[in-house]
């Protein structure tokens, strides 16, 4: 099974700053990564995700992250942030090996960010 | 519909009793996943569905938890004899097919337990 280790569980910033938000996972056999925002009392959306090519990913609100296959990384960064980034996100793996039920997401723990004025 | 509904958003169960949580996924998906996000934790999984059949239900954390979908659309998640332990935001996800296809989230139902 697939173990996902995201090191901060909060990550406060100042609005207009640079962050990463880092996730590492356990395998180094095929996989898909993805990270996900969740909203207050809401759901999980997508932000972005990594299935092959490139290793850089562009996802929505300006967020984007970078497969790092040796390091069994994928961090998660944002140029500038805004007020309206404040929630939780997760990073997601997904391996297609023989046996795994495809699509089946393993979950870190979750990372809080604060954006402050 | 235009995403995945879950009903209801918000359930209180004094411990002991039977609950029963739907969820409503964009038609035409393929796929139902349920997750368990306990307070403070990442969703995990539960069980999965491709239509009717349920192909893995690895993550059920005891028989008093039962999943159906019998037609291939709506899913129910079941719980017997509710414990405190089992206060947590339950979450389901479809998708149009395996794999790498995107999941979709509903918001989830917040069950707790008193």
């Amino acid at each position: 099974a697939q173990s996902v280790t995201q090191l901060d569980s909060q990550v406060p910033v100042f609005e207009e700053a640079p962050v990463e938000l880092r996730c590492n996972y356990s395998s180094s056999v095929s996989v898909y990564l993805f990270w996900y925002v969740q909203y207050p009392n809401q759901g999980l959306q997508l932000l972005l995700k990594y299935l092959s090519g490139s290793t850089l990913v562009k996802g929505i609100n300006g967020f984007e992250a970078e497969f790092n296959k040796s390091q069994t990384s994928f961090h998660l960064r944002k140029p500038s942030v805004h007020i309206s980034d404040t929630a939780e996100y997760f990073c997601a793996v997904s391996d297609f090996n023989r046996g795994s039920t495809l699509g089946r997401l393993y979950f870190g723990r979750g990372t809080q960010l604060t954006v402050w004025p | 519909g235009a995403g995945v509904s879950q009903s209801p958003r918000y359930k209180v169960a004094k411990r002991g009793q039977d609950v029963a949580l739907r969820c409503d996924p964009i038609s035409g998906h393929v796929s139902l996943f349920w997750y368990q996000q306990a307070l403070g934790q990442g969703p995990e999984f539960l069980t999965y569905f491709q239509n009717e059949a349920q192909l893995d239900k690895s993550g059920l954390p005891s028989d008093r938890f039962f999943a159906e979908r019998p037609e291939g659309s709506v899913s129910t998640l079941k719980i017997q004899r509710t414990q405190q332990e089992d206060s947590a935001v339950y979450l389901c996800a479809s998708s149009l097919g395996q794999g790498n296809t995107e999941a979709f989230f509903g918001q989830g139902t917040r069950l707790t337990v008193v």
